[in-house]
């Protein structure tokens, strides 16, 4: 069960859209409708952001979407705010019933 | 309003055995799989184990098969994860988190976590 694979990091202005990916295998990422993203600030619980790849859960803003192509999933953020600079963590449910993280992302806005 | 409440963290040495337990409330709990997650201190999420709405069934991932039991009291609305043998690796804060009802992929209410350390 090897962890999905994201960028240590990104950036951006207020404002501006960044997308952070996720990259995993057939077995989970590309295998399934059932990819999560996560928002956690520092010292709080995580927060999902997105489910089943591009769905939002009622209360989260529409400048978050997601999308998957093949063995990747992206999130993207529009509209950057200062609130959004935390970190962001995709999940994968997998083959073997289990869920996989990814390695986590740093977004920080200038 | 749903919550989920972990207890049972604390300071234990390396080998030794603790029992997390994960209070619910707001929902029908036997409805819900449920799942730990737990985070290393300036470290990633890592899911460790996840159990069925009956507690029927059982999942956990290869780091910790054979040394975590995960189990639930549906009539105390109380999940429970046994660690034992614990390593210096196994310090994190343990999450415990609802599986959504309409995904199996996603913990869509989680706690605010209690802290393990494995230390001597």
């Amino acid at each position: 069960q090897s962890a999905l694979t994201q960028p240590a990091s990104v950036s951006g202005s207020p404002g501006q859209s960044i997308t952070i990916s996720c990259t995993g295998t057939n077995s989970d990422v590309g295998g399934y409708k059932y990819v999560s993203w996560y928002q956690q600030h520092p010292g709080k619980a995580p927060k999902v952001m997105i489910y089943d790849v591009t769905n939002r859960p009622s209360g989260v803003s529409n400048r978050f979407s997601g999308s998957k192509s093949g063995n990747t999933a992206s999130l993207t953020i529009s509209g950057l705010q200062a609130e959004d600079e935390a970190d962001y963590y995709c999940s994968s449910y997998t083959s073997i019933s289990t869920l996989v993280f990814g390695g986590g992302t740093k977004l920080t806005v200038l | 309003e749903v919550q989920v409440l972990e207890s049972g963290g604390g300071l234990v040495q390396p080998g030794g055995s603790l029992r997390l337990s994960c209070a619910a409330s707001g929902f029908t709990f036997r409805n819900y799989a449920m799942s730990w997650v737990r985070q290393a201190p300036g470290k990633g999420l890592e899911w460790v184990s996840g159990i069925s709405g009956s507690g029927g069934t059982t999942y956990y991932a290869d780091s910790v098969k054979g040394r975590f039991t995960l189990s639930r009291d549906n009539s105390k609305n109380t999940l429970y994860l046994q660690i034992n043998s614990l390593r210096a690796e196994d310090t994190a804060v343990y999450y415990c988190a609802r599986t959504s009802v309409v995904s199996p992929g996603s913990l869509d209410y989680w706690g605010q976590g209690t802290l393990v350390t494995v230390s001597s």
